[in-house]
């Protein structure tokens, strides 16, 4: 069975620090995706990043980067220069291949940005 | 930017009712979900639907659940007879397709399920 853990509960930064979320993820299949999403205070979920696990490639964008791990099973979130607009519960997700697209959620990180 | 849409955005209802939730996927998209977050926890998946059937699901979602397709542009979450436990925020999803980059989910805003 698939597993998502988000370890932080809760973290809280001044605005302009750089913060970490980690995400650690348990899975029997070769190949799987993992992804992030931001919940602001509205509630929706928004849509961040998409990797595959073949792709071990950081990636950046903007303020945000990402660093996948397969060996620790990693995939952890960090942004720079944080602003308080960033404020808002982030969740890891992992869904497997094969047909079956369920995506299973961490338990999320709220992230408090103060100014 | 197309979007999920979802109505209604809060939804209040007695115990024992029947609720429908009410989702329009992103038009060109294939594959679409519903899953729930009660307050304070996190997202779990309910079901996936696909080709106008059930393709997955959870074993929350039980016989007082069903979804539907019941035009182009519409999909369904009923909930039979609801009960306390119920009260959660649904969303829906929907994604592209099974291929590489085409399947990223896209949520809608939710619909806040408040059973008293």
């Amino acid at each position: 069975a698939q597993k998502v853990t988000q370890a932080q509960t809760e973290i809280s930064v001044v605005e302009k620090e750089d913060v970490t979320l980690d995400c650690v993820y348990e899975t029997r299949d070769t190949t799987y995706y993992l992804f992030w999403y931001k919940q602001p205070p509205s509630g929706e979920l928004v849509f961040l990043i998409r990797r595959n696990s073949f792709d071990e490639q950081n990636e950046i964008s903007g303020r945000y980067s990402w660093n996948f791990q397969k060996s620790t099973s990693s995939f952890n979130f960090t942004i720079t220069a944080s602003q308080v607009v960033d404020s808002a519960v982030y969740f890891c997700a992992l869904s497997e291949a094969g047909g079956r697209r369920a995506l299973t959620f961490g338990s999320g990180t709220r992230l408090q940005v103060q100014p | 930017e197309p979007e999920v849409t979802q109505t209604p955005s809060h939804q209040v209802t007695q115990m024992g009712q029947e609720v429908i939730l009410r989702c329009v996927p992103i038009s060109n998209h294939l594959y679409f979900y519903w899953y729930r977050q009660i307050l304070g926890q996190k997202v779990e998946f309910l079901v996936s639907f696909y080709n106008n059937e059930i393709s997955e699901k959870s074993e929350i979602f039980d016989d007082q659940f069903s979804v539907e397709r019941p035009d182009g542009s519409n999909f369904t979450l009923k909930i039979r007879s609801t009960k306390l436990e119920d009260s959660a925020m649904y969303f829906c999803a929907s994604s592209a397709g099974p291929g590489v980059g085409t399947d990223t989910q896209y949520f809608g805003p939710g619909t806040r399920l408040t059973v008293l």
